[in-house]
């Protein structure tokens, strides 16, 4: 049982170029979140995903998307990277949306965009 | 809109001493204060979580209050280890937007041997 696993850990990115995030997990969970990660800010939601083939906005969307074709995975695109998207993202998944859930965070992936 | 103020943003204490984190949430409708652990490239880990209805909530060396009135909440660590060094998120939620955590900014402690 892995848990949450994110590919890759680490990426260097140009200004303008895409890249996908992969996020997996083997627990069976419904729901399944993308955060970021920024000094000093704590954890910020990007996206999140209520079942296959459902997403929703969270509180800083702007400048990516996701998609949840398979209910073990949830992706996060960047079609055009920026600078102010170095960061390290986190994906995180709970059996239930309910506030008692807990959330499972994978380990992270250090998005550095030059 | 919702917000989680937490505070110090970094705490250094002797070994076997007690930390205190305390944060502050503006919803009033928030009713689920979680507590997560992150240690050093490793992404955060549930360690201790309250309710609304609970004032305070114990595990072992761990402990969280609830002051509801006043909208604030604290993580207790008492007999402090090496191991306990870490960084601590508080996080808000309440039950009609339960996708949604809202995380206070950190706390980094570090536990002097």
């Amino acid at each position: 049982n892995a848990g949450v696993t994110q590919t890759p850990k680490f990426r260097v990115l140009k200004t303008g170029q895409s890249m996908t995030l992969l996020c997996a997990q083997d627990m069976n969970h419904e729901y399944m979140y993308w955060y970021r990660q920024d000094p000093g800010m704590g954890l910020r939601l990007i996206h999140y995903s209520v079942g296959e083939g459902t997403t929703a906005k969270g509180e800083v969307p702007d400048g990516y998307n996701v998609s949840r074709l398979k209910k073990q995975n949830f992706l996060l695109g960047l079609e055009s990277a920026a600078p102010s998207q170095t960061s390290v993202y986190f994906c995180a998944s709970s059996l239930l949306a309910g506030a008692y859930n807990e959330q499972f965070f994978g380990p992270g992936t250090r998005l550095t965009v030059l | 809109g919702e917000n989680v103020e937490q505070h110090p943003s970094t705490l250094s204490v002797q070994e076997g001493d007690s930390a205190v984190i305390k944060c502050t949430y503006s919803d009033s409708a928030s009713n689920y204060f979680p507590w997560y652990k992150q240690e050093l490239g490793k992404g955060p880990q549930l360690i201790i979580d309250i309710r609304s209805n609970v004032g305070e909530k114990k595990d072992q060396r761990i402990a969280v209050t609830l002051n509801k009135t006043a909208k604030h909440f604290s993580l207790h660590i008492t007999e402090t280890q090496p191991e306990d060094s870490a960084v601590y998120f508080c996080a808000a939620s309440r039950m009609d937007s339960s996708y949604k955590l809202i995380f206070g900014s950190g706390t980094r402690l570090l536990v002097r041997p």
